[in-house]
């Protein structure tokens, strides 16, 4: 079974300006979530789809960060202007159960994509 | 608010000797929690989970117990291996469950020969 993919790997950008990654969860995963995990932290849950829809946006910094999560399947974050305090790796990880089963799903991750903000 | 504390200073140990990695929450009462395994320039993969209505969970060289009066999760790992060297995460569901995780800093494990 192909495991969660992301790409890219690394990323090095000047401050101000755009970064898009893309996730593409294991097949049938209703739920994808996205990370942002800073060095010597955890890693820190920024938005949580199921199929297509959000179900939790709650630490997204809603004014330069945006994602989507088209039919259900992949996804993209977008920063939109970048900062030096986004130099992180995002995470992309998926799971098989919903948010409403309670079934308590482990998560499974991409290897993440390093981003360096200049 | 919510707080999960995991030891922020490295663990060394000798080969052979068990492990042992400390997890603390406060301010709340997860419904089960579950440990994460990170290797340099990789994701989390998944260990173990435990519900709050068990107290002891094995696999393998893995023990976690989870404690809802002390609010606290041991995670050990027995006959320690260098393969084991890794940095450990414990994941609390938070507040309001949703198949949702909150990550603790996590803990780096070292296992010398």
């Amino acid at each position: 079974e192909a495991g969660v993919a992301q790409s890219p790997r690394y990323k090095i950008i000047e401050k101000r300006q755009s970064v898009a990654f893309w996730c593409n969860p294991i097949s049938g995963h209703a739920t994808l979530y996205w990370y942002q995990q800073i060095l010597g932290q955890g890693p820190k849950l920024l938005i949580q789809f199921q199929n297509n829809g959000v179900v939790d946006d709650s630490q997204l910094p809603k004014d330069r960060f945006s994602a989507e999560r088209l039919k259900g399947v992949d996804s993209t974050l977008k920063i939109q202007p970048a900062k030096l305090e986004d130099s992180a790796v995002y995470l992309c990880a998926s799971s098989p159960g919903t948010s409403g089963e309670g079934g308590y799903n482990e998560q499974f991750f991409g290897p993440g994509t390093r981003l360096t903000v200049l | 608010s919510q707080k999960i504390e995991q030891n922020s200073e490295a663990l060394n140990i000798q080969e052979g000797k068990t492990a042992t990695l400390t997890c603390n929450y406060t301010n709340y009462s997860p419904a089960y929690l579950q440990w994460y395994r990170q290797d340099p320039g990789r994701g989390p993969v998944f260990l173990l989970l435990i519900r709050e209505n068990e107290k002891e969970k094995r696999k393998e060289r893995l023990k976690v117990t989870f404690d809802t009066t002390l609010k606290q999760s041991l995670f050990h790992i027995t006959a320690s291996q260098p393969a084991d060297s890794a940095t450990y995460l414990c994941a609390p569901d938070p507040t309001g469950g949703g198949n949702k995780l909150t990550f603790g800093t996590g803990t780096q494990l070292k296992v010398e020969l």
